[in-house]
């Protein structure tokens, strides 16, 4: 079982690019969830998915960014035009359920750095 | 809403004493309560959790936490730190209201000394 999967590790953009962060759930984890974590700070939730559906995105910002999680393939955080207050840790985690009863999975990050 | 103090940005100890790093929480309903570990650049690790039962959980690594319902904590404990406990530890409690995923406090930095 190879455990929640995230790349890359690290991510250096420009400013004004694109960034796209890539998880792969645990086997026969069907629910998802994004966080980022500032610099001295904890984790801070994003979205919330399940297999082409976005269940809650109340911690997403507004614009430029975007989540999915297809049918087939690892969910995808994309976050467009990149500005230097995106570098951060971005974590993915996953569970089987979306109760919490089973704890959730977490994966080891990407770490964005935007020059 | 939901929220989680972890009231100590830091917490030193000297290896072989006990050691706890505290928490409390606020949140409609049943608390779902977790623990999590980080190591420098790395993601978080999972310590123990409380859902229901017994109010002292017991997880990973020798750590156990105490669930307090009347004071709304979950402190972390292990009975003789060890150097490599050292590191960045999270409390965090399900979203409330029907909502998944995690609320974190902002963490605590455990220092074990030689």
């Amino acid at each position: 079982n190879a455990g929640v999967m995230q790349n890359p590790r690290h991510l250096v953009r420009r400013r004004g690019q694109e960034a796209r962060l890539r998880c792969s759930p645990m086997k026969g984890h069907s629910h998802v969830y994004w966080y980022r974590q500032l610099p001295e700070e904890g984790l801070k939730f994003m979205v919330y998915l399940q297999k082409e559906n976005i269940i809650d995105e109340s911690g997403m910002p507004k614009e430029r960014f975007s989540a999915e999680f297809p049918k087939e393939g690892p969910s995808i955080l994309r976050i467009q035009q990149v500005v230097r207050g995106d570098s951060a840790a971005y974590f993915c985690a996953s569970s089987p359920s979306g109760q919490g009863k089973t704890g959730y999975t977490f994966g080891s990050g990407t770490r964005l750095t935007v020059v | 809403a939901q929220s989680v103090a972890q009231p100590e940005d830091q917490v030193n100890v000297a290896e072989g004493n006990p050691l706890t790093v505290k928490c409390t929480y606020s949140v409609s309903g049943n608390p779902y309560l977790f623990w999590y570990v980080q190591y420098p650049n790395r993601g978080l690790q999972f310590l123990l959790k409380y859902i229901t039962g017994d109010n002292l959980v017991k997880g990973s690594y020798g750590f156990e936490a105490e669930f307090n319902k009347s004071q709304t904590s979950f402190h972390l404990k292990k009975p003789s730190a060890l150097v490599s406990d050292s590191a960045l530890y999270f409390c965090a409690v399900r979203r409330g209201g029907g909502a998944d995923g995690l609320t974190f406090g902002k963490g605590t930095h455990l220092i074990i000394q030689p």
